[in-house]
């Protein structure tokens, strides 16, 4: 069954130093998301991508981070400059997107934990 | 704010038992309603997602939705302790690519 995939899955970093994290999602998926969710909260939306371009993006989302997909395969979430609130479990998740409503069920990978020390 | 949101439980029931988990949504322009099922230190899993007013049945799950009351709920019949998890409830606006609004989530434990 195809999966979402990402690495790594645990990644330790100095505060200020920058981060990249990534994902392959499903294979025929157009629509691509990052979500984060620091210990004992909700899961919360970062950004969404498609046809090659950020679709939507929320708060949390600052000049801090960026997206991209640099092949037709991978897509990235890189952290310039971290902090230690940076800390959280990082979720990629894809979805279909096709047709004129689209399908829009969302499949997500087993996550990043990211700890800022 | 566009909130979502559940039963602060723990909910605990006995094996075979029915669990049913309940969510409500503020915004009116939700359109699609999703349950994920997230063991602890896992990511979520997809399990139910429902459309269109009424139920939909999935196995031993049955989601249901009623838009007027901007309610949704999931049952899980002969609720096995495999079923202990964090389940939680998201919402997204008409639209594929329509991000996920989550709600905190209902520990859920099947006991023996």
């Amino acid at each position: 069954e195809p999966e979402v995939t990402q690495t790594p899955s645990h990644q330790v970093t100095q505060m200020g130093q920058e981060v990249i994290l990534r994902c392959v999602p499903i294979s025929n998926h157009l629509y691509f998301y990052w979500y984060r969710q620091i210990l004992g909260q909700k899961v919360e939306f970062l950004v969404s991508f498609y046809n090659n371009e950020i679709s939507e993006k929320s708060e949390i989302f600052d000049d801090q981070f960026s997206v991209e997909r640099p092949d037709g395969s991978n897509f990235t979430l890189k952290i310039r400059s971290t902090k230690l609130e940076d800390s959280a479990m990082y979720f990629c998740a894809s979805s279909e997107g096709y047709g004129d409503r689209g399908r829009d069920e969302a499949f997500f990978g087993q996550g990043t934990r990211l700890t800022v020390v | 704010q566009k909130e979502v949101e559940q039963n602060s439980g723990p909910l605990s029931v006995p094996e075979g038992a029915i669990a049913s988990l309940n969510c409500t949504y503020s915004d009116r322009g939700s359109q699609s309603f999703f349950w994920y099922r997230q063991y602890s230190g896992k990511s979520p899993e997809l399990i139910m997602f429902i459309y269109s007013n009424g139920d939909k049945e999935d196995g031993r799950f049955t989601a249901q939705l009623n838009k007027a009351s901007q309610y949704v709920s999931l049952l899980i019949r002969d609720s096995q302790p495999s079923d202990s998890a964090t389940y939680l409830c998201a919402v997204t606006r008409r639209g594929a690519n329509s991000k996920l609004t989550f709600g905190k989530g209902i520990t859920l434990s099947v006991r023996p």
